[in-house]
């Protein structure tokens, strides 16, 4: 079965620094990029960028590029999402998803909660 | 980038339209996806290369795109339809993919 688990949720201060896991499982880890998605409280999806496990390559969203970096470890079919110098305004839920298409998700993670708060 | 009513409705049975509008660089050029959120959950993969259902999701639900628009047909509606749903496609000139601002559907 065909699954990406995230790290729980996380509450931060302003100007901490923040890295989820998504482990993926089930399938071929390297044969799927895997793509970050942000949903602010209430309101929609967010695109912020993808990577390509088998080599580590990443393109992200000029609207996170500089804010945000993803990572791949390929031993442990896990992929991160760093955040620098967080704001109140990255709180949020974050997914990471399995890409089989241009903009075709499958499988999703079940989203991980953050808050930054002081 | 791509425009969504923010909201519809309909009453059990009824068949609801969404609609989804884009340009050139996203919906005219390249498939679209339509996910389907409940309350409190992930994302659903409902439609994706504009017309084409996963399977296990019923084929009350249908896609077409015609240009640089597309929309979802839900027909049969029912009460666990309520739910939130977006259109999504890559965009060649922003290089990823954008996603409308979502419709949430009622169901009466």
């Amino acid at each position: 079965e065909v699954q990406l688990v995230q790290s729980g949720a996380e509450v931060k201060k302003p100007g901490e620094s923040l890295t989820i896991s998504c482990k993926g499982s089930g399938y071929s880890f390297t044969s799927y990029w895997i793509s970050w998605v942000r949903q602010m409280p209430g309101k929609g999806l967010e695109w912020m960028g993808r990577i390509d496990p088998s080599d580590s390559y990443a393109n992200y969203s000029p609207s996170f590029q500089g804010h945000v970096t993803f990572s791949a470890d390929r031993s442990t079919s896990t992929a991160y999402l760093q955040c620098t110098s967080l704001k109140a305004s990255d709180s949020a839920i974050y997914y990471c998803a399995r890409q089989v298409g241009a903009s075709a998700y499958d499988y999703w993670g079940q989203g991980t909660l953050v808050t930054v708060s002081s | 980038v791509l425009t969504q009513p923010p909201s519809a409705s309909g009453t059990p049975g009824q068949r609801v339209t969404i609609s989804c509008s884009g340009s050139s660089s996203n919906i005219g050029g390249n498939p679209v996806t339509w996910y389907q959120q409940l309350p409190g959950t992930a994302p659903k993969l409902l439609i994706f290369s504009n017309n084409h259902r996963p399977s296990g999701v019923p084929d009350r639900f249908s896609g077409s795109q015609s240009g640089t628009s597309a929309s979802l047909a839900i027909s049969g509606l029912q009460s666990g339809d309520e739910a939130d749903y977006y259109c999504a496609a890559w965009d060649d000139s922003l290089n990823g993919v954008v996603f409308g601002g979502g419709t949430k559907l009622t169901v009466l």
